[in-house]
């Protein structure tokens, strides 16, 4: 039981370029969130899905694209990496029988944005 | 969501109890504690929650008062591997798939051999 994975760890773009973040959970989680963290900030939530083929948008979706295909799986895109999308983005899962609070995150993906 | 306000940082020892203090004056009545605890270059993970009085598990112990305007984390006989920072969450259990965690900045726990 691998709980949550995040693809790839670390990752540096050039301006413009764009990039797909995988995160994969093996617990049979309904919920998936993907959050970014900046540095000496509390995380903030990007996009969110309730269940396969469902997404939703967070609090910061602007320049992020999402797509829920498995329910395993929830892909986060960048279409045109910008220099502000330099961040750590963790990913999350949750059981739809387990209180709403206790979320599973992975492991976090460093990207850096020149 | 209720807002919350923790001290930034703590210093303590190791073998120590240590005491974190949450406070959420406008917590509601459907709202739940809950803590997570991260290390350096990591996810945040799921220590603890509670709706009142008293919770405890293998990892720590939630203290509610009455009121519930503020709850207290406590760590028994910390270890270094203690360090990390906790936050503190406040929120509706509501189970309607939309459910963000609202992390602030956290307290800042350094545990010293």
């Amino acid at each position: 039981n691998a709980g949550v994975t995040q693809t790839p760890k670390f990752r540096v773009l050039k301006t413009g370029q764009s990039m797909t973040l995988l995160c994969a959970q093996d617990m049979n989680h309904e919920y998936m969130y993907w959050y970014r963290q900046d540095p000496g900030m509390g995380l903030r939530l990007i996009h969110y899905s309730v269940g396969e083929g469902t997404t939703a948008k967070g609090e910061v979706p602007d320049g992020y694209n999402v797509s829920r295909l498995k329910k395993q799986n929830f892909l986060l895109g960048l279409e045109s990496a910008a220099p502000s999308q330099t961040s750590v983005y963790f990913c999350a899962s949750r059981s739809g029988g387990r209180p709403a609070y206790e979320q599973y995150f992975g492991p976090g993906t460093r990207l850096t944005v020149t | 969501l209720a807002k919350t306000t923790q001290p930034i940082s703590m210093d303590s020892y190791e073998g120590q109890e240590v005491n974190i203090t949450c406070s959420h004056n406008n917590i509601a009545t459907n709202d739940y504690i809950t803590w997570y605890q991260q290390f350096p270059s990591q996810g945040p993970r799921f220590i603890i929650q509670g709706y009142k009085t008293k919770v405890t598990n293998e990892v720590a112990s939630l203290f509610i008062p009455a009121d519930r305007k503020s709850s207290t984390l406590s760590l028994p006989r910390v270890s270094l591997s203690d360090t990390a920072v906790y936050y503190c969450l406040v929120g509706d259990e509501g189970n309607t798939g939309f459910q963000k965690l609202v992390f602030g900045t956290g307290t800042r726990l350094l545990v010293s051999p």
